[in-house]
């Protein structure tokens, strides 16, 4: 039973335009959600969260959108660098912090093209 | 900020030994750490939470007599692979927690032949 969904296996940006990668969850107990940047053979990088009290957090290029009712959630990077391609993955919890167990999406290969 | 660091980094293995991972924070005193697995192109799955000084924690289907975990101070988690076969080679990842926020370790490969 996959609690947190990417849809999207990978996803291809021009650089200088905008990412949106996506994930959706079924557990209504989420209220904590993250998401990491992983390169092949590395342990994930935290990139961002949001708790369920919000809607919107921005910090520099990223920005995680957060609609409960829905249950869903979307990274946006803008704009787009070469840089940020790399595998993204989005995580819940369900005690309202980033330190405890997290539940990840199945990832999506971002590429951004020079 | 943090470190958490993984030892060793990748490891083969014939079928039928045992295999022991390392997990350390460099910097910070972790609390509870807890162990991941990841198999090609899926998702991060949780096989089990450690808290320092107690029996771990471990997730359904996930059998605690072949992956023995250990948390036996603040800095540091080791989990063994005991009788290793090619279906446990994967990619295995600690993080560790403070109570404030987790970090990631980088990953130990596991080719178990």
């Amino acid at each position: 039973d996959q609690q947190v969904k990417q849809n999207s296996p990978s996803l291809s940006v021009q650089e200088g335009r905008i990412s949106i990668l996506n994930c959706d969850y079924t557990n209504s107990m989420f209220d904590y959600f993250l998401w990491y940047k992983k390169y092949p053979a590395e342990g994930p990088t935290f990139l961002i969260s949001i708790s369920s009290i919000k809607d919107k957090n921005e910090d520099g290029r990223f920005t995680v959108f957060l609609n409960k009712s829905a249950k869903h959630l979307s990274l946006h990077i803008v704009p787009s660098q070469p840089g940020d391609s790399a595998v993204y993955f989005c995580a819940a919890n369900a005690g309202g912090t980033s330190y405890g167990k997290l539940t990840f999406g199945q990832g999506t290969i971002l590429t951004v093209h020079p | 900020g943090a470190v958490v660091s993984q030892h060793p980094s990748w490891v083969i293995c014939k079928s039928g030994t045992s295999v022991k991972i390392e997990c350390r924070s460099l910097d910070f005193q972790a609390t509870t750490m807890f162990w991941y697995r990841q198999f090609p192109k899926q998702s991060l799955m949780l096989m089990a939470t450690s808290n320092e000084g107690s029996k771990a924690t471990y997730e359904q289907g996930v059998e605690k007599d072949k992956f023995l975990i250990n948390h036996a101070s603040l800095t540091l988690s080791t989990l063994t692979v005991t009788s290793a076969h090619p279906e446990d080679s994967s990619f295995y990842i600690c993080s560790a927690s403070n109570q404030e926020t987790q970090y990631f370790g980088p990953g130990t490969r596991l080719l178990v032949l």
